[in-house]
């Protein structure tokens, strides 16, 4: 699996958009972009995840550079509730072998008032 | 649904004493893993499962045994608790939907291990 760069941490003011950044110069072309969260003292929750183009759901959105090398998760209106450490994971899909996940240092979120 | 549940929440061993970590899931999913979490770092898989009576290892999986007799349970055993094995342990289990992108991991409470 291809490896990826986050910045250690980043502040958001609560109501802001907040902007994820993840480097992934060697990802392969059949491997997917995936972001989760673990908010302190909890398993880690699956936020979305991509191939190359963007995607959105009820929790985020998720931008893919046209060369697939670097990704962005937005959070539209950050809350207080969004406080974690965000984890940027890059992979191929699952085969037979199982489907691990791979983290990194992620990044820690602070949402301000 | 329960989802994943994880016993116990906390436990404190002594050096050499063993014990098990269950974990169970209520989804029928086909896979399941277990991770570890040192403070200040992510997470580390120490042994996963495709299904009942298969198993294998992760990238960390010297001092820990599993089992998957069931599709529900994924119990991890350690036999000679060290003080390198304080640490949090997820349990988690997807189930890849064909074509593979959808492989959503769903993640247990967690144990929190202290070896003295």
């Amino acid at each position: 699996d291809a490896k990826t760069t986050q910045p250690t941490s980043m502040d958001c003011a609560e109501g802001r958009a907040a902007n994820l950044p993840c480097n992934h110069s060697t990802i392969s072309g059949n491997e997917y972009v995936y972001w989760y969260r673990q908010i302190h003292s909890q398993g880690p929750q699956y936020i979305i995840h991509g191939l190359k183009n963007n995607e959105t759901n009820e929790m985020a959105s998720l931008i893919i550079t046209e060369d697939r090398k670097s990704s962005t998760l937005i959070l539209p209106h950050a809350t207080l509730r969004d406080t974690a450490v965000y984890y940027c994971i890059v992979r191929v899909p699952p085969n037979n072998a199982g489907n691990m996940l791979t983290f990194g240092g992620g990044t820690r979120l602070m949402v301000k008032p | 649904n329960a989802g994943v549940t994880q016993t116990p929440k906390f436990r404190i061993l002594k050096i050499g004493q063993s014990m098990t970590l269950q974990c169970t899931q209520d989804m029928n999913h086909n896979y399941m893993y277990w991770y570890r979490q040192d403070p200040g770092m992510g997470l580390k898989l120490i042994y996963y499962s495709v299904g009942a009576g298969i198993t294998d290892k992760g990238e960390v999986p010297n001092g820990y045994n599993v089992s998957r007799s069931t599709t529900e349970d994924f119990p991890l055993r350690l036999e000679l608790a060290a003080p390198s094995q304080t640490s949090v342990y997820f349990c988690a289990s997807s189930y890849p939907s064909t074509g593979g992108s959808t492989d959503t991991q769903y993640f247990g409470p967690g144990t929190r291990l202290t070896v003295l």
